[in-house]
C-alpha cells in the first residue's frame, strides 16, 4: 500500500539529547513537509522541501534541522536548542511542488521530554 | 497577515446535523480545505472548494463560501459517532503548497 509511514509513534527526549523522527513515503511525492502540533492550536510549518537536496525554513525552524537526500525520505531532528520541543508532529507530502495540491498526512509521532 | 480561526468546540447529537465554521483573512487564498483527524492520527482531507465557488456538496458533506465575509463553514448531515473528531480549516497561501490552518473544532456528537 502506498502511504506515508512516521516512525517511531511515541519518543521521549532527555535534556540537552538529538532525537530524528523519521518520515518515508512511496508516493513518489516530490514535496514533503513537518508540521508540529499543539493541543487547541493549528498546525504550524517547521520546514519543507520541494525537491530532493533541498529544502526551506516555514515558520518555527528554529531548533530543528532536516534533510532531504532521497525523494521518499524527509527526516527531523530535534535538536537541544529546541527548549519546548514537547507536541504531536506530522509529516505531509504532496505531488507537485506548486500549484494546488492535496496534502498526505503520515500518523505523526508524539515527542515528550524527559 | 495569515490567520484563520475556528471555534474550538461543538457538541450535537446523533442523527442532527453539525456545521463547522471556520473566518480566514487572506483573501487571495485560491483554495479552501477541511480536514479530519481522528485521535493519535494524521490529518485526512476532507473536502475541498475552490475560490470561485460558494457551495460544494459531497455526500452527507455541504461546504459553503461567503468571499465577502471571508467565511467558511463545513456542514455534516445526519451526524454519526463516527464523526466525532477534530475539523480543521485550512487556506492556501503564497506560490507553493503552503497551508495555514485554523486551531481545530473538536465534534463530539453524543446519543
Amino acid at each position: 500500500d502506498g502511504g506515508i509511514t512516521q516512525s517511531p509513534k511515541y519518543l521521549f527526549r532527555k535534556e540537552g539529547q538529538n532525537v530524528t523522527l523519521s518520515c518515508e513515503q512511496n508516493l513518489n511525492h516530490d514535496a514533503m513537509y513537518w508540521y508540529r502540533q499543539d493541543p487547541g492550536q493549528g498546525l504550524r510549518l517547521i520546514y519543507y522541501s520541494q525537491i530532493v537536496n533541498d529544502f526551506q525554513k516555514g515558520d518555527i525552524a528554529e531548533g530543528y534541522s532536516v534533510s532531504r537526500e532521497k525523494k521518499e525520505s524527509f527526516p527531523l531532528t530535534v535538536t537541544s536548542a529546541q527548549k519546548n520541543p514537547t507536541a504531536f508532529y506530522l509529516c505531509a507530502s504532496s505531488p507537485r511542488t506548486g500549484g494546488v495540491e492535496k496534502l498526505f498526512f503520515g500518523s505523526g509521532t508524539q515527542l515528550s521530554v524527559l | 497577515g495569515e490567520d484563520v480561526e475556528q471555534s474550538l468546540f461543538l457538541s450535537v447529537r446523533e442523527g442532527d446535523s453539525s456545521v463547522i465554521n471556520c473566518t480566514y483573512t487572506d483573501s487571495s487564498s485560491t483554495y479552501l480545505y477541511w480536514y479530519k483527524q481522528e485521535p493519535g492520527a494524521g490529518l485526512q482531507l476532507l473536502t475541498y472548494i475552490f475560490s470561485n465557488m460558494d457551495m460544494k456538496q459531497d455526500q452527507r458533506l455541504t461546504v459553503l463560501l461567503n468571499k465577502k465575509d471571508k467565511h467558511l463553514s463545513l456542514r455534516i448531515a445526519d451526524t454519526q459517532t463516527g464523526d466525532s473528531a477534530i475539523y480543521f480549516c485550512a487556506e492556501i497561501v503564497g506560490g507553493y503548497n503552503k497551508l495555514i490552518f485554523g486551531a481545530g473544532t473538536r465534534l463530539a456528537v453524543h446519543p
